[in-house]
Parts: C-alpha cells; sequence; structure tokens
C-alpha cells in the first residue's frame, strides 16, 4: 500500500488567497483526520470523518476552514481566505481497527503551508 | 480536558548509550497510547501501540511501556545510535475525548557519534 497520500507538498500563497490541501487516505481504512502542526502549539486536531461523514469538527479554529469528505478514497481540506497564522503543516492520517478507539495511525507527510 | 507532556523536551547522548523518554498524561482514562517518531519535514511513523490493557509492548531495540493509573508511559530505547535522532511523540485516544489522538509536543533526540 502507497500509505497516506497527501498534496501538495509545499504551498506559498498570499494572505486572502484560497486554499486546497488534498488527502488519500489508506484503502479500506474508516477513519480520516486532519491535524496541524505548529511550533508553538504542536499537533492539533483539526476534524476527523468516519465513513466519509464528519464527526468532530470542534477544532476548525474558524469559519474560513471547511473540510469535506466526498467519498473513501479522497478528502480536501479548504482555506478560504487564508492569513498569515495560517501558515503550518497541515497532516491528513487515517485508522481502521477491530474496534473504533483500537487502530494504529498512519500519517501521510504533511503540506507545509505559507500564507504570506 | 485531557493533556500530555513529554519532558524533556530536547535531549542529546552519545551513541550506545541507553535512554528514556518519558510521556505523562491527566486524565487516565485512556483507550491506548501511541508512540510515533518524526523526521524533520517527514510525517510520523507509529513505532509502537499499547493498549490501555497492556503494560508494554517491544520492537526491536524500543521498548514502551504504560501505566495507566498514574498517567505515565515511557520508551526505552538501548544501544542508541544516531539513526535515531528524531522528534519522538507520545499520544492518546482518551476516553472523554473519543477517537482522535491527543499528541504531546514530543522530545527532540539528538544521537551523536
Amino acid at each position: 500500500d502507497a500509505g497516506v497520500i497527501q498534496s501538495p507538498r509545499h504551498e506559498v500563497t498570499e494572505m486572502g488567497q484560497e486554499v486546497t490541501l488534498r488527502c488519500k487516505p489508506i484503502s479500506g481504512h474508516d477513519y480520516l483526520f486532519w491535524y496541524r502542526q505548529t511550533m508553538m502549539r504542536g499537533l492539533e486536531l483539526l476534524i476527523y470523518f468516519n465513513n466519509n461523514v464528519p464527526i468532530d469538527d470542534s477544532g476548525m479554529p474558524e469559519d474560513r476552514f471547511s473540510a469535506k469528505m466526498p467519498n473513501a478514497s479522497f478528502s480536501t481540506l479548504k482555506i478560504q481566505p487564508s492569513e498569515p497564522r495560517d501558515s503550518a503543516v497541515y497532516f491528513c492520517a487515517s485508522r481502521s481497527g477491530p474496534t473504533v478507539n483500537t487502530g494504529e495511525l498512519f500519517f501521510g507527510e504533511g503540506s507545509r503551508l505559507t500564507v504570506l | 480536558k485531557q493533556e500530555v507532556t513529554q519532558i524533556p523536551a530536547a535531549l542529546s547522548v552519545p551513541e550506545g548509550e541507553n535512554l528514556v523518554l518519558n510521556c505523562s498524561f491527566t486524565d487516565s482514562a485512556i483507550y491506548n497510547l501511541q508512540w510515533f517518531r518524526q523526521d524533520p519535514g517527514k510525517g510520523l511513523t507509529s513505532l509502537l501501540l499499547i493498549q490501555s490493557s497492556q503494560r508494554e509492548q517491544t520492537s526491536g531495540r524500543l521498548n514502551a511501556s504504560l501505566d495507566k493509573s498514574s498517567g505515565r508511559s515511557t520508551l526505552y530505547i538501548a544501544a542508541s545510535q544516531p539513526g535515531d535522532s528524531a522528534t519522538y511523540l507520545c499520544a492518546v485516544v482518551s476516553v472523554q475525548a473519543g477517537t482522535a489522538l491527543i499528541f504531546g509536543k514530543g522530545t527532540t533526540l539528538s544521537v551523536s557519534s
């Protein structure tokens, strides 16, 4: 299996522009997570999906952030409009397991976003 | 609210030394704890997963222990090598928080040859 695939790996944009990050989870995994990593705050959960349905989006910082999962093999995280404080590494992760809370989590390589 | 703390934030050791990384969590009601490794500019790689009913897990030179009642876990690395240099993060799935992992900020390890 190719693992969790994210694109783009790097994105540099100007404040106010729309940013779309993409993720392909591991085939057969029914949970997908979006995390954000910064030096100050570490890894923070933004949102997660189960069987393509958003379950908890309480970590999404503002209405400027939105996430979708139209099918089991694809998810997007969109920021519109982007701001410099959104600069971070955004990770997608997926999981499956015998029960909802016992599966091992697998991460993608991340998308490094810089907003100027 | 579950909080995960890792001390120290950074650690430097000479090659060959055995070392212990520490992780503590405030709420002992967890489903499992997972240790990850992160290399600079890379994603996280899962090292060990310990279920709440387990006391330890081993993989090669790595051994992770879990003391749920005291809210602590340790990652023991035997005979450290320069290739072990990375940031090590622990994370828990909290009963209260549900499915998502809650992470510590990590310990950055540097092993010199």
